[in-house]
């Protein structure tokens, strides 16, 4: 199974709003509300921030939101600072007991 | 806190072996789903394994299946990652982390262990 679409880089200003877009296929993503988002700063381990594609674990900033549309979920962060800097990897239920990452965005805060 | 802590990578020729460790501590360990994950030099995130917290059920990628071997000793608070028919292409670096079946998703990551595959 190829790994879920993902933009390879997005860019935003401090206090603005970027979404990230994650697109699978109608086995995936299209079919089960358990998409994950993760925050990862090279070097260091990866971080949960979405779960079951809109909720947020404890200690997330409610910065980040996810949703879902069809085969494709977003993730967004809104006001924008400089520590979001990172890369973010979606990933997916498959449907048979085996789940799938999308390739990333790194995302640049200007 | 939970803390993972990944050991066990280092250099090896194609075709050889190697096993990973990954120590846990800070929760209960025995009752947790847990998996492996990698990430090779400038590719994204890979999900390999994981295992059951009760009878030690393994599901895998098909990247692995049958060359890796995951498993669990929760007396020792421990996950391991038996390598084997080891390829170039398995050169990354090796996450353990905690896995919630609920929500199909990775809740705590280690900081991760490279490995090296020389061809």
């Amino acid at each position: 199974q190829s790994a879920l679409t993902q933009p390879a880089s997005v860019s935003g200003s401090p206090g603005e709003s970027i979404t990230i877009s994650c697109t699978g296929t109608s086995s995936d993503i299209g079919t089960y509300n358990l998409v994950s988002w993760y925050q990862h700063h090279p070097g260091k381990a990866p971080k949960l921030m979405i779960y079951e594609g809109s909720k947020r674990p404890s200690g997330v900033s409610n910065r980040f939101s996810g949703s879902k549309s069809g085969n494709t979920a977003s993730l967004t962060i809104s006001g924008l600072q400089a520590e979001d800097e990172a890369d973010y990897y979606c990933c997916s239920y498959t449907g048979s007991s085996t789940l799938i990452f999308g390739g990333g965005t790194k995302l640049t805060v200007l | 806190q939970v803390r993972l802590v990944e050991s066990g990578g280092g250099l090896v020729k194609a075709g050889g072996s190697l096993r990973l460790s990954c120590a846990a501590s800070g929760f209960t360990f025995s009752d947790y789903y847990m998996t492996w994950i990698r990430q090779a030099p400038g590719k994204g995130l890979e999900w390999l394994s994981y295992i059951s917290s009760g009878d030690s059920t393994t599901y895998y990628a098909d990247s692995v299946r049958g060359r890796f071997t995951t498993s669990r000793d929760n007396a020792k608070n421990s996950l391991y990652l038996q390598m084997n028919s080891l390829r170039a292409e398995d050169t990354a670096v090796y996450y353990c982390a905690t896995f919630s079946s609920s929500g199909w998703c990775f809740d705590y990551w280690g900081q991760g262990t490279l490995v090296t595959v020389s061809s």
